[in-house]
């Protein structure tokens, strides 16, 4: 397709258990984003990576998430040890460049529910 | 943290009418974005202003930026009930992350 791609679209785990949420960019694109939304809530920024590097990990909210792109195109956000308060909406964007005036395109997201 | 600040958190309008909605926001930026997102899922990019820009227009969209302080609008003319979503104001500063306000709720009815 065309556009960034999420899978899966819902995941419900269990409290405690691991979890990877993917991400396929949009061809040629070298950004990817990962973002969070919770009810009510704007995106909150996780990760920015540029290629297969993590330009900026700022926004990861403690060492239970961890991210890869080993190949510089689809990225994968993993969660260990899985919690209720990390139940939202994870959204992937990839954008041409990653400069700081190019559009960044969103996916649909994958909407994890820990219970 | 979220940076902006969008201003009302909800908005109902019938169709036809202007929406207006604003957006505040605290460090200096390097650009500011206006997105929409339909039933809480993905965002699509409306519009990019850039710092040393003060007003751009896109189809029935019109966004102003006033860096003195700190704000920006974002004018929908002659709305429709497919602009019914959230519309979110993300500014960029030194990197190149995007930090979101809450949104504004924007119902338009028939």
């Amino acid at each position: 397709g065309a556009g960034v791609s999420q899978t899966p679209s819902n995941k419900v785990t269990e409290k405690g258990k691991y979890v990877e949420l993917r991400c396929d960019p949009i061809s040629g694109h070298t950004a990817l984003y990962w973002y969070r939304q919770s009810l009510g809530q704007g995106p909150e920024f996780l990760i920015y990576f540029q290629g297969t590097g993590a330009a900026d990990d700022s926004g990861l909210p403690n060492d239970r998430f961890f991210a890869v792109r080993p190949e510089g195109s689809v990225s994968t956000l993993k969660i260990q040890r899985t919690e209720r308060g990390d139940s939202a909406v994870y959204l992937c964007a990839s954008s041409l460049s990653g400069g700081p005036y190019t559009e960044a395109f969103f996916g649909q997201g994958t909407r994890l529910t820990v219970v | 943290s979220q940076q902006g600040e969008e201003d009302p958190q909800a908005l109902s309008i019938q169709e036809g009418e202007n929406a207006t909605m604003n957006c505040s926001y605290k460090t200096s930026i390097n650009n500011l974005q206006w997105y929409r997102q339909n039933s809480g899922r993905g965002l699509v990019h409306l519009i990019l202003i850039r710092s040393n820009e003060r007003e751009k227009h896109s189809g029935r969209l019109r966004v102003t930026l006033d860096t003195s302080k700190k704000s920006s609008s974002l004018l929908i003319t002659a709305s429709r009930a497919a602009d019914t979503a959230s519309y979110f104001c993300a500014t960029a500063s030194s990197g190149y992350a995007l930090n979101f306000g809450k949104g504004t709720s924007l119902l338009v009815t028939p």
